[in-house]
């Protein structure tokens, strides 16, 4: 079945330290996303990618960084630079067309705790 | 930056109501989607309404578009506990990357 993973479900990250949340998906998409989500909020974009090796930063780009090496994958860090990071992550991808959204397919999150 | 916002924030009814929830948003767009969230999961895409479309029909879902107002409606008929979710609208304004910006969600509680 084709569809987008999202690992791991939940993610505990210590004071100072780095961490990467991977998101693969199967969808032959171009396009893929991170979002955050916080408790009862919408969501904010962090990174995009239209295709591989190039990616733009979001609305919420600082303390993190992404890669884009191969189009099924695009993982997202988060890392010590970012002051709050506990949230719910999630990825998504697209097809891209250039011109108009034709909608989004998510993975299940990840939620990342720091302890 | 948020584009669209629900209202309202938060809804109950009783099982067999309707439910309906508006986006309200700020500037030109492509089309406009629905999305679906149940607690702890990934959104689902529900529904996607031109900006050249006035209303649109998917099963129990009835979404309208007004772009003179800049607001869109979902409608919900004859809930189920199952429709227990969060809903966000999202708009593609066509901006570079083909970014969806999604506003703050409603929440909605059907109770049986």
């Amino acid at each position: 079945d084709g569809g987008i993973t999202q690992s791991p479900k939940y993610l505990f990250r210590k004071e100072g330290q780095n961490v990467t949340l991977s998101c693969e998906q199967n969808l032959n998409h171009d396009a893929m996303y991170w979002y955050r989500q916080d408790p009862g909020q919408g969501l904010r974009l962090i990174y995009y990618s239209q295709i591989v090796n190039d990616f733009q930063k979001g609305d919420i780009a600082e303390g993190y960084s992404v890669s884009r090496e191969k189009k099924e994958s695009f993982p997202l860090t988060v890392t010590s630079a970012q002051k709050n990071p506990t949230a719910f992550y999630l990825c998504a991808s697209s097809i891209f067309t250039g011109a108009i959204n034709y909608g989004y397919t998510f993975g299940s999150g990840t939620r990342l705790t720091v302890v | 930056s948020q584009q669209g916002e629900e209202d309202p924030q938060a809804l109950s009814i009783q099982e067999g109501e309707n439910a309906t929830m508006n986006c309200s948003y700020k500037t030109s767009i492509n089309n406009l989607q629905w999305y679906r969230q149940n607690s702890g999961r990934g959104l689902v895409h529900l529904i996607l309404i031109r900006s050249n479309e006035r209303e649109k029909h998917s099963g129990r879902l009835r979404v309208t578009l007004d772009t003179s107002k800049k607001s869109s409606s979902l409608l919900i008929t004859a809930s189920r506990a199952a429709d227990t979710a969060s809903y966000f609208c999202a708009t593609d304004a066509g901006a570079a990357g083909n970014k969806l910006t999604f506003g703050g969600g409603t929440r909605v509680l059907v109770k049986p």
